[in-house]
């Protein structure tokens, strides 16, 4: 099966640079998604790595290690609206199985 | 296209009823996914079909839940009986493997059983 773990929570200023962790054991592996979530909304994609380095798009940014079995998302320039929960998720033949999730607040 | 389109949007029922939760998913895709999403638990995968096929549904808490995709653009979610414990969000979502790896989810169906 899989397990992946995660922050439950981050705190940031805005303005500010955070990294959310997530490391997986998972009996088979393709890749490595990251999905936010605002309240009361539907999660939606932001970027995927297969392969190990590092993704980038606008002010996220997301990691993968697969010899670690560890990834991170990287948001920069933390705006107000980043608030909500962001999800890891391995990508499996076909499944996708997420994290916890983490939520994360940007205070003024 | 329109997104996953799922309904009910909410739903509020007695402990005892049958439940139908309905989705329609973005056309030309071929997985289709059923989630349950609560506080306490996250969002676990309960089933997931790939080109209407049932492939796992490992996730599916009890015999009451069952789940069906009669063709690619219709998938139901039933639980029968309904219990206060299955108050949650379901979410559908739908992906086309070949075109990525992009996960498309639906509004959500939330459920309320009292």
């Amino acid at each position: 099966g899989q397990s992946l773990e995660q922050p439950s929570e981050v705190t940031a200023v805005e303005g500010a640079i955070v990294q959310i962790n997530c490391t997986y054991q998972t009996s088979g592996f393709y890749g490595l998604s990251w999905y936010q979530q605002h309240d009361g909304g539907a999660p939606t994609f932001l970027s995927y790595n297969a392969l190990d380095g590092l993704e980038e798009t606008g002010r996220f940014s997301s990691f993968l290690s697969r010899s670690d079995s560890y990834g991170y998302l990287l948001l920069q320039e933390l705006q107000m609206k980043d608030s909500a929960s962001y999800f890891c998720a391995v990508e499996d033949a076909g499944k996708s199985t997420f994290g916890d999730g983490t939520t994360l607040t940007v205070k003024p | 296209d329109a997104g996953v389109i799922q309904s009910p949007r909410h739903e509020v029922t007695e402990m005892g009823q049958e439940v139908t939760l309905r989705c329609k998913p973005i056309s030309g895709h071929d997985y289709l996914f059923w989630y349950r999403q609560t506080m306490m638990r996250g969002l676990e995968l309960l089933i997931y079909f790939n080109n209407n096929v049932p492939i796992d549904d490992s996730g599916m808490p009890e015999d009451r839940f069952s789940a069906k995709m009669p063709n690619a653009s219709f998938s139901t979610l039933k639980i029968q009986p309904s219990e206060p414990r299955d108050s949650a969000v379901y979410f559908c979502a739908s992906v086309d493997r070949g075109s990525g790896n992009t996960i498309y989810f639906g509004e959500g169906s939330w459920l309320t059983v009292v």
